[in-house]
């Protein structure tokens, strides 16, 4: 059974980098099989699908946040990772990661993070 | 980039009713297509991927149904607790965009 967590600062200054990261158990992160997501959801909002990681390292971003997204994967700790450069209030959210296997079959809880100075 | 809508953005029905959300692409999209439901303060469940298959797990009330660029999902006697809100999400393309959530309520 995977399962995911996200950990990070939960409070985040304007114009400074958020970093998040996901850490993955269960055997399901070293087949390579699958790709790995950040989806965020603005408070009382809609789901926001940020970009996915494949094991390899290759990566797909959302087009509107893709100059200021970056995702990255380490395959040794069963993590991967989310940057978002110079966040705005805009960019407050809860934070989730997430398999992808046909949809996004497994989910973390959640992490707010909050861009206030 | 392929845009989702969904609608309605919300209904109310009573319990036993048969509910039907719709979600339309503006370019085909084949059967990649994932429905989830997120009950308040809960993390989104994945319910029907590849347009019409019941993740496990899922109750059978659940069905969805659609191809290429409108799609279904459906209900077939509402209970209590399927009060959540529904979205629809494509799964082909350099964008995994969502709907923008359908509000069941009773």
């Amino acid at each position: 059974q995977v399962q995911l967590q996200e950990s990070g600062p939960g409070l985040v200054k304007p114009s400074q980098t958020l970093s998040l990261t996901c850490t993955v158990s269960g055997d399901s992160f070293s087949s390579g099989a699958y790709y790995w997501s950040w989806i965020r959801q603005h408070p009382g909002k809609g789901l926001e699908w940020i970009g996915f990681i494949h094991y390899s390292g290759s990566t797909y971003y959302e087009s509107s946040l893709k100059s200021r997204v970056t995702i990255s994967i380490d395959t040794s700790k069963n993590q991967f990772s989310l940057k978002l450069t110079s966040v705005t209030a805009a960019d407050t959210a809860v934070y989730y990661c997430a398999r992808v296997n046909s949809g996004l079959d497994a989910w973390g809880q959640g992490i707010l993070v909050t861009v206030s100075s | 980039d392929i845009q989702m809508t969904q609608s309605p953005s919300s209904l109310s029905a009573s319990v036993g009713d048969r509910v039907t959300i719709t979600c339309r692409a503006s370019q085909g999209i084949r059967n990649y297509l994932a429905w989830y439901q997120q009950k308040p303060g809960k993390v989104p469940k994945l319910l029907i991927y590849a347009a019409s298959t019941l993740q496990s797990g899922v109750p059978s009330r659940f069905s969805g149904s659609g191809s290429g660029t409108d799609f279904t999902l459906t209900i077939s006697s509402l209970q209590p607790e399927d009060v959540a809100t529904y979205y629809c999400q494509k799964y082909i393309g350099a964008s995994w965009a969502f709907g923008q959530g359908t509000k069941v309520e009773i």
